[in-house]
């Protein structure tokens, strides 16, 4: 079956710009996670979803980063005025319930370079 | 707050060696810890699970442990690979959260 998708792989835009960065979750997936990956480091935490709700979103950096969950499946992550800081891969995992039993499955991630 | 580290860094292996690599983390009560594999330019794979009552988990020549009083876990990886070359990734999750902690992860180089 499909996995987590991200889309575009890649995305370059310029400081002060808008983007928003799309995850399409495994089919039935409930929760749904967003992580930051800057070069040289692990992933960091930025919100997670159980169904539509924002159940976690204290990664988020600031009020320049956004996300939604309207039907309960797709996510789109939304960073206002980007700044250079902002450039990273930008990955996001889905994960079949909220037990913490399960494992997150993760996609490919979205490379976002802001010049 | 959960901090993770893992040590070494890089490790450059001849083909054919069994290797070890460190995980540790500051607070011990964790609900579970993930070893994942990520590929350059790739997402992360997860390779073992280790639920919080467990000691050790095994998949193939992959061998997971997890100390969780002294806040420690290893993975060994026997008769390494060239295609095991990848970055290795450490990662927990504390007891009534849903996010994963990551540590920096360790850069492994098989040679053939």
């Amino acid at each position: 079956g499909a996995g987590v998708s991200q889309t575009p792989s890649n995305k370059v835009t310029e400081k002060g710009k808008y983007v928003e960065l799309r995850c399409d979750p495994i089919s039935g997936h409930t929760a749904l996670y967003w992580y930051r990956q800057s070069l040289g480091q692990g992933p960091e935490f930025l919100i997670y979803f159980q169904g539509t709700g924002a159940a976690d979103d204290s990664g988020l950096p600031n009020d320049r980063f956004f996300a939604v969950r309207p039907e309960g499946s797709v996510s789109t992550l939304k960073i206002q005025r980007t700044e250079r800081g902002d450039s990273a891969v930008y990955l996001c995992a889905s994960s079949p319930t909220r037990q913490s039993t399960d494992t997150q499955y993760f996609g490919p991630g979205t490379r976002l370079t802001v010049l | 707050k959960q901090e993770v580290t893992q040590i070494p860094a890089a490790l450059s292996v001849p083909e054919g060696e069994n290797l070890v690599l460190n995980c540790s983390f500051t607070d011990s009560a964790i609900y579970n810890l993930q070893w994942f594999r990520q590929d350059p330019g790739k997402g992360l794979t997860s390779l073992l699970l280790i639920q919080s009552s467990q000691r050790e988990q095994t998949s193939g020549r992959l061998n997971a442990s997890l100390d969780k009083s002294s806040g420690r876990s290893t993975l060994y990886i026997a008769a390494s690979q060239p295609g095991d070359s990848a970055t290795y990734l450490c990662a927990v999750k504390n007891y009534g959260t849903y996010k994963y902690i990551f540590g920096t992860g360790t850069r492994l180089k098989v040679l053939a």
